[in-house]
């Protein structure tokens, strides 16, 4: 069955960096685009940064443009999220899923605080 | 960007009850909407796409209509269940944005 488990959420202080990694499983990682998509209680769902299935094309929300990158390793079939110059405003729960449109599959979601 | 707004916030409801959820689109994105179903401290899980295809696994009272600007997502007879908050997305182009939230409370 399809899975996606994100790891690399903690506690960094503003201005810091952290990597989210997420590992898919279950099927051919290698066919599927992904997205970023983050949580807060404030803001609701706000997607953050698209890859496309092979890695040539890259999107990104205008709140994290410039600061956070995606990017993707199908050998090994994860996706990460370098995040630099972390705010406060980044503190959420950062989900990866799967889809070309709409959201398929999700992970279980890793927490992110910025916070000094 | 294109905005997405949901009504109402918040909905109390009981067990047996038919249910309807508006989601609105700040400009027309044809059918290229999706519905999500979220529990606390879960991932959000999808129950329809293109408005109105019910994913998988996904229980035949939930249905989805509309094309657009203006979508809705029925519940047909409220389950025990179904008490959670449902979110509307569009994907019909960058950035994706979701609405605010649908909150179905029992009454």
């Amino acid at each position: 069955q399809v899975q996606l488990v994100e790891s690399g959420g903690g506690v960094v202080q503003p201005g810091g960096s952290l990597r989210l990694s997420c590992g898919a499983s279950g099927f051919m990682f290698s066919s599927f685009a992904m997205h970023w998509v983050r949580q807060t209680p404030d803001k609701g769902l706000e997607w953050v940064a698209f890859i496309s299935y092979d890695g040539s094309n890259e999107d990104y929300a205008e709140s994290v443009k410039g600061r956070f990158t995606v990017s993707r390793d199908n050998s090994k079939n994860t996706v990460y999220l370098q995040m630099n110059r972390l705010r406060a405003e980044d503190t959420a729960v950062y989900y990866c899923a799967r889809g070309a449109h709409e959201f398929e599959y999700w992970g279980q979601g890793t927490l992110v605080t910025v916070s000094s | 960007d294109i905005q997405m707004t949901q009504s109402p916030s918040t909905l109390s409801a009981s067990v047996g009850d038919r249910v309807t959820i508006t989601c609105r689109a700040s400009q027309s994105i044809s059918s290229w909407l999706a519905w999500y179903q979220q529990k606390p401290g879960k991932a959000p899980n999808l129950l329809i796409y293109k408005a109105s295809s019910l994913e998988s696994g996904v229980p035949s009272r939930f249905s989805g209509s509309g094309s657009g600007t203006e979508f809705t997502l029925t519940i047909s007879s409220l389950q025990p269940d179904d008490f959670a908050t449902y979110y509307c997305q569009q994907s019909n182009n960058y950035p994706r944005t979701f609405g605010q939230g649908t909150k179905v409370e029992i009454k």
